[in-house]
């Protein structure tokens, strides 16, 4: 079974560009999950969605939006860079989302796209 | 602030040592935690997760235990190998913030043969 994939795996850009990364769930996952991971942060909780639908959203400015499709694939787009959004960008997904009320289980990393802002 | 830290940011044991890392958290309205363990280019890789109704819960070579009056989380690692060299992370879930996970900064686990 395919892993959670994202792409592009490096990026570079330069201050004001604006950023699409994309994640392409486990097959049968309908939860995608974005996190920001930085050294001096941490991990940090960008947004969650499910069928489609933004469940949850972290303390990230509106810079910060993203998107699911129909087929649980999920996007996430950063305008106007700055200097402090570069980052290793992890999606994860998981069969369902937290909201239904399962709070077990695995939350599947995929191995995140490094952004770099010039 | 961050509700999830780890007392040490980083740890060295010998391979064959019982490597223990710690975690302490603040919410004690928090309901569900897991470790995961990152090696270096990957992302996180689940290890072990416990509700809060329990306190010790066993996997393979791990052991997670929890202690509430303290809010206090632990990760053991019976007879640590090479392999095992990564970056530790604990997380919590709380009520309050809905689907997201908090996540403390890590432990970074050095074995050396």
């Amino acid at each position: 079974k395919a892993g959670v994939t994202q792409t592009p795996r490096y990026l570079i850009k330069t201050r004001g560009q604006q950023v699409t990364l994309s994640c392409s769930p486990i097959s049968g996952h309908r939860s995608v999950s974005w996190y920001q991971q930085t050294p001096g942060q941490g991990l940090q909780f960008l947004f969650e969605y499910f069928s489609e639908t933004q469940r949850n959203k972290g303390n990230f400015p509106g810079r910060f939006s993203g998107r699911q499709f129909s087929n649980s694939r999920s996007e996430m787009n950063v305008s106007t860079l700055e200097l402090g959004d570069s980052a290793l960008y992890l999606c994860a997904s998981r069969p369902h989302s937290w909201i239904l009320g399962i709070a077990t289980g695995e939350l599947f990393f995929g191995e995140g796209s490094r952004l770099t802002v010039l | 602030g961050e509700s999830v830290g780890l007392h040490l940011p980083t740890l060295s044991v010998q391979e064959g040592d019982n490597s223990i890392i710690n975690c302490a958290y603040s919410n004690s309205a928090s309901d569900y935690f897991i470790w995961y363990k990152q090696e270096s280019g990957k992302g996180p890789q689940f290890i072990i997760d416990i509700r809060s109704n329990m306190d010790k819960r066993q996997g393979q070579r791990v052991t997670v235990l929890l202690n509430k009056t303290v809010k206090h989380l632990s990760l053991q690692i019976a007879a640590t190998q090479p392999g095992d060299s990564a970056v530790y992370f604990c997380a919590e879930k709380k009520e309050q913030a809905g689907t997201a996970l908090i996540f403390g900064k890590g432990t970074t686990l050095s074995v050396s043969s």
